[in-house]
Parts: C-alpha cells; sequence; structure tokens
C-alpha cells in the first residue's frame, strides 16, 4: 500500500498570503496524484489531478507539481474561501490511498 | 449536470448489514468507473471499493474486503454498496464518487454522502 505523507498537519496562513502545501509517497506514484478541498460539513472537491492539472473550474491560484513521490500544491494568494482541509490521493496503485490531510486556518 | 444521490444509510448493530444506494443522473454509470468512499467522524478520507465502467473489475480496501460487495444496476443508473458483517470502525460518511474522464481512480464528483452508525 502507497503511504501518503501530507505536511504540514496544520497551516496558519494571512489572507492574500500564499501557502505551500507537501505531499510525499511512500513509493512512486508517477504523475498519477489528485488533490481536494474539504471545507467543514461538505463534500470533498477535486482541485488537481494528474499532479499538475486543475479540474474544471478550479482558479488559477491553485497550482500543483511534482512527480515520482514528492508533490506541492500551491494557493497563490488565499482567499477566505480557501480556509479548509487539503487532501492528497495517489491512483497508481491498489489499493487507491489519500494522505492525512492539512488544515489551513487563518492566522 | 452531473448529480450522484446516496442513500440507505442508518443505525445498525454490530454484525449487521445494510445496503447503500447511489442513483446518478447527468452519466450514465456504464461508461464511468465508480467508486465508495467514506469518512469517520472528524478523520481523514478512506476509499473503500470501485467498480470499472465495464462493471468486469471490482476491487476493495482491505478493511472491507469480504465483508462488502460494490454493483450497480444499469437500467436504473444506480451504484450499490452491500455492507455486511459490520464493525463499529465501519461507522462514516460513504460517499460514492464517479472516476475521472481520463483515469477513474481519481473522483471529479462527489454524492452528499450517506451516514452509517454501527453501534448497539
Amino acid at each position: 500500500e502507497v503511504v501518503l505523507t501530507q505536511s504540514p498537519a496544520t497551516l496558519s496562513v494571512s489572507p492574500g498570503e500564499g501557502a505551500t502545501l507537501s505531499c510525499r509517497a511512500s513509493q512512486s506514484v508517477i504523475s498519477n496524484l489528485a488533490w481536494y478541498q474539504q471545507k467543514p460539513g461538505q463534500v470533498p472537491r477535486l482541485l488537481i489531478h494528474g499532479a499538475s492539472t486543475r479540474a474544471t473550474g478550479i482558479p488559477a491560484r491553485f497550482s500543483g507539481s511534482g512527480s515520482g513521490t514528492e508533490f506541492t500544491l500551491t494557493i497563490s494568494s488565499l482567499q477566505s474561501e480557501d480556509f479548509a482541509v487539503y487532501y492528497c490521493q495517489q491512483y497508481y496503485n491498489w489499493p487507491l490511498t489519500f494522505g492525512g490531510g492539512t488544515k489551513v486556518e487563518i492566522k | 449536470e452531473v448529480q450522484l444521490v446516496e442513500s440507505g444509510g442508518g443505525l445498525v448493530p454490530p454484525g449487521g448489514s445494510l445496503r447503500l444506494s447511489c442513483a446518478a443522473s447527468g452519466l450514465t454509470l456504464s461508461n464511468n468507473a465508480m467508486s465508495w468512499v467514506r469518512q469517520s467522524p472528524g478523520e481523514g478520507l478512506e476509499w473503500v471499493s470501485v467498480i470499472s465502467g465495464s462493471g468486469t473489475s471490482t476491487y476493495y480496501a482491505d478493511s472491507v474486503e469480504g465483508r462488502f460487495t460494490i454493483s450497480r444496476d444499469n437500467s436504473k443508473n444506480t451504484l450499490f454498496l452491500q455492507m455486511n458483517s459490520l464493525r463499529v470502525e465501519d461507522t462514516a460518511v460513504y460517499y460514492c464518487a464517479k472516476g475521472g474522464y481520463d483515469n477513474g481512480g481519481y473522483f471529479d464528483y462527489w454524492g452528499q454522502g450517506a451516514l452509517v452508525t454501527v453501534s448497539s
């Protein structure tokens, strides 16, 4: 099983600042990595797939990078609606696995 | 517009059974890989099971293998998850999720979720 480790667990950021979230895989998943955003009481929303392809309707301030075992989600300038929990997920190997999440909170 | 609507959640004692349904509109299930993903209260996301677009392949997380069965009814465009021998640790919100257009392993549409509580 591919273990995804997200860091940091919590990130405190002021509105307008940038944020960088990390996801490390225990073995290579090539570029088969997705990122999701989940706000309290809401359903997860797909942000990025293929490590760097933004999903339909996702603002350009969200960008993904990386391949193999190291991946990054960057939010260039946080808006109030971006404070949420972010999960990475690999779909290279069975079973599909998610990271533990990074909570982005208001500083 | 793609819509996924789960139903069938509820309270069940340990060892009991439950069947979840996911009614789909705006897409044809037989053309898409479909998964169930769950989230325990206050916890992260856990993938549970997938059925391929053709319906010929299914995969399960180790934690549910042998107890849960994924299936679908193409005539009703509905996905199912039959859950047997339920355990307290199966308590979670269960989401049905559509596989991505180019690879069924990520999820581009999610239902609103169905809460399953396993408790005596």
